[in-house]
């Protein structure tokens, strides 16, 4: 299986902070890689696709790089209403797998 | 408007089994494929399986831990997806969560809707 790890495993910045989460894949997984947002209490959701592609309707704050191994997943200008654990998941190869998360807070 | 809600899920006994559905609306439900995601309290997300859409074979693909105890259906004609979960575990405690599935190219991309989830307790 891929593992994908994912870090830091929490964090915590300022509003307006700019914040970045690393994903590194256990191997080459070309560029299929999602981001997902989850709120406390709620499900997740897609945020970014195919390592880079913002989806529909998403801030551009929010956005995604990377190839091969190592993926980044970047919020410009921290808001108050991205509180949330985020998740990247690789679809290269089955099974598909998730990092453990980033839980994002408020300083 | 895009909807999935999950239904069938509560407290089960070891060994037991517990069929959770996934109802759909606002979209062309034979379009895509469907798939399960759960995650356990506390933990992070963990894929069950999916069932590609028709048009591409109606397979299913699970992961190794539920393989031979989960079955994932679909009836296209009342956009309904489900999971049947036989032989359950301690282990398989969790909030089981509907997705659809976006095609790209053919191509299975990203869980695009998610449903609220159904939790699933497994405990005598």
């Amino acid at each position: 299986d891929i593992q994908m790890t994912q870090s830091p495993s929490s964090l915590s910045a300022s509003v307006g902070d700019r914040v970045t989460i690393t994903c590194q894949a256990s191997q080459h997984i070309t560029k299929f890689v999602n981001w997902y947002q989850q709120k406390p209490g709620k499900a997740p959701k897609l945020l970014v696709y195919d390592a880079s592609n913002l989806e529909t309707g998403v801030p551009s704050r929010f956005s995604g790089s990377g190839s091969g191994t190592d993926f980044t997943f970047t919020i410009n200008s921290l808001q108050p209403e991205d509180i949330a654990t985020y998740h990247c998941q690789q679809y290269d190869t089955l099974p598909i797998t998730f990092g453990q998360g980033t839980r994002l807070d408020i300083k | 408007e895009v909807q999935l809600v999950e239904s069938g899920g509560g407290l089960v006994q070891p060994g037991r089994s517990l069929r959770l559905s996934c109802t759909t609306s606002g979209f062309t439900f034979g379009d895509y494929a469907m798939n399960w995601v759960r995650q356990a309290p506390g933990k992070g997300l963990e894929w069950v399986g999916f069932i590609r859409a028709r048009a591409y074979g109606g397979t299913t693909r699970y992961a190794a831990s539920v393989k031979d105890r989960f079955t994932i259906s679909r009836d296209d004609s009342k956009s309904i997806a489900s999971l049947q979960m036989n032989s359950l575990k301690t282990e398989d405690t969790a909030v089981y969560y509907c997705t659809r599935v976006r095609y790209i190219n053919g191509l299975i991309d990203a869980f695009d809707m998610w449903g609220q989830g159904t939790l699933v307790t497994v405990s005598s």
